[in-house]
């Protein structure tokens, strides 16, 4: 069964450097979103992206993210200036269409620790 | 805003015991539910999903869910688990139209053998 991959699994990185989260969706899939879980807490939306644009952002995902499709297979999350608060587990998703009706699939995660 | 509720955050119980795990949502209009799973160590897998129709759905690995529109619940059952079936689990609600998952903060399920 195809599956999003997300590497790396683990990255430590310094307090205020920039920070380049990778996945790979489905490859039929048009639809891709970044999620993250600080420990202990909610799995919490952050944005959904189309057609080499977001379609949707939380409040959370303010100018210190971005997102970018670099080229017909990956999809990126950048952190810039990370911060303490930062540390959690980054998910990202993938689906085939949009809609609320669309199983999203996701995958294994990044666990970002910022030191 | 859509806000899921799940409570009994640790759920400890031994095999052939029957499980049940609420989840309630706010929101007023249309939402779409799910249920996911994640096993030690693996992705978020979707174990069921709702979106209109029959309010009793089956999925995979034995487990069912019911919405209660009256009760804005939709809570997972299975009548019957084995210790494969520790895992955690999450209830997510979105919105037609709304991409955006709404999660719960999860149930630990620990089933011993």
């Amino acid at each position: 069964e195809p599956e999003v991959t997300q590497t790396p699994s683990h990255q430590v990185t310094q307090m205020g450097q920039e920070v380049i989260l990778r996945c790979v969706p489905i490859s039929n899939h048009l639809y891709f979103y970044w999620y993250r879980q600080i420990l202990g807490q909610k799995v919490e939306f952050l944005v959904s992206f189309y057609n080499n644009e977001i379609s949707e952002k939380s409040e959370i995902f303010d100018d210190q993210f971005s997102v970018e499709r670099p080229d017909g297979s990956n999809f990126t999350l950048k952190i810039r200036s990370t911060k303490l608060e930062d540390s959690a587990m980054y998910f990202c998703a993938s689906s085939e269409q949009a809609g609320g009706n669309q199983p999203q699939h996701f995958g294994d995660g990044t666990r970002l620790s910022i030191l | 805003a859509q806000s899921v509720s799940q409570h009994n955050h640790h759920v400890i119980l031994s095999e052939a015991a029957s499980l049940e795990l609420g989840c309630n949502y706010s929101y007023g209009g249309t939402v779409n539910l799910f249920w996911y799973v994640q096993y030690p160590g693996q992705h978020l897998q979707l174990l069921l999903k709702y979106f209109s129709g029959d309010p009793l759905v089956k999925g995979i690995k034995g487990f069912e869910a019911e919405f209660i529109k009256s009760k804005f619940s939709f809570n997972l059952r299975k009548p019957s688990v084995q210790w494969s079936d520790t895992a955690e689990y999450f209830c997510a609600v979105n919105a037609p139209g709304n991409n955006r998952l709404a999660f719960g903060k999860g149930n630990q399920v620990v089933v011993i053998p």
